[in-house]
């Protein structure tokens, strides 16, 4: 099955700086990639996502590049605020003809006033 | 506010109670969903449903029994849950892909049913 691995397990950065997390997955054939925020005790809160026929989406402040060759994905966060802290997780549409989401075990981003 | 609708927010019941799991959207969406979210893990998928059929069942427990009544409609009834049972079920919905391909398209959680086994 499908299996996604997410780095690092907790960024620290000071407010208006940028963050960065990174996600690889092993199966070939997943071609969604969402990214989700989830503040403590809330839903998971979907914030962008990308296709494999496209290498980089942006939305504001914050942009994803997939790289299908490495099997990569990366989330970027620019001009960080104090409400941008949250666990923010990847995932992937898993194996067989599925609909679900294989997660990453997430980022828990803080960000430093 | 989550267009994905789940009752009850937290529920405590014991080992030999039986309950159910309730969630529903009206967004027109034909995909559903079950995850199983402990403390400071990510999502884990449980059930999919597809045009109100059952798709993937993720090795889960019999005592999870997964029904979805009509293309709004996903429960989930539960009985004779262990303690490691204890956690946040979330639901969640999509667009309906098709046959044939992944689901590629975005699925929206409702706000979970916390979930405390005694």
């Amino acid at each position: 099955g499908e299996n996604v691995e997410q780095h690092p397990s907790t960024l620290s950065v000071q407010e208006g700086d940028s963050a960065v997390i990174k996600c690889t997955y092993s199966d070939s054939a997943s071609n969604y990639f969402p990214w989700y925020k989830q503040e403590l005790g809330k839903r998971p809160q979907l914030i962008i996502d990308i296709r494999s026929n496209v290498g980089e989406k942006k939305d504001q402040r914050i942009a994803v590049t997939l790289n299908k060759t490495a099997k990569h994905f990366s989330l970027h966060i620019t001009e960080t605020q104090p409400e941008d802290s949250a666990v923010y997780f990847c995932a992937a549409n898993a194996g067989g003809g599925a609909d679900g989401l294989t997660f990453g075990k997430g980022t828990h981003l803080i960000i430093q006033p | 506010d989550t267009e994905v609708t789940q009752t009850p927010k937290h529920l405590v019941m014991g080992m030999t109670n039986k309950k159910s799991l309730k969630c529903e959207q009206h967004m027109g969406h034909r995909a559903m969903y079950w995850y199983k979210q402990k403390a400071k893990k990510p999502p884990e998928l449980m059930f999919v449903y597809s045009y109100e059929k059952l798709s993937i069942n993720e090795s889960v427990p019999s005592r999870f029994s997964p029904e979805c009544p009509n293309s709004s409609l996903l429960n989930l009834h539960l009985h004779a849950l262990q303690p490691e049972d204890s956690a946040l079920y979330l639901c969640a919905s999509s667009q309906n892909p098709g046959t044939g391909g992944r689901g590629n398209q975005p699925q929206h959680f409702g706000d979970g049913t916390r979930l405390s086994i005694l």
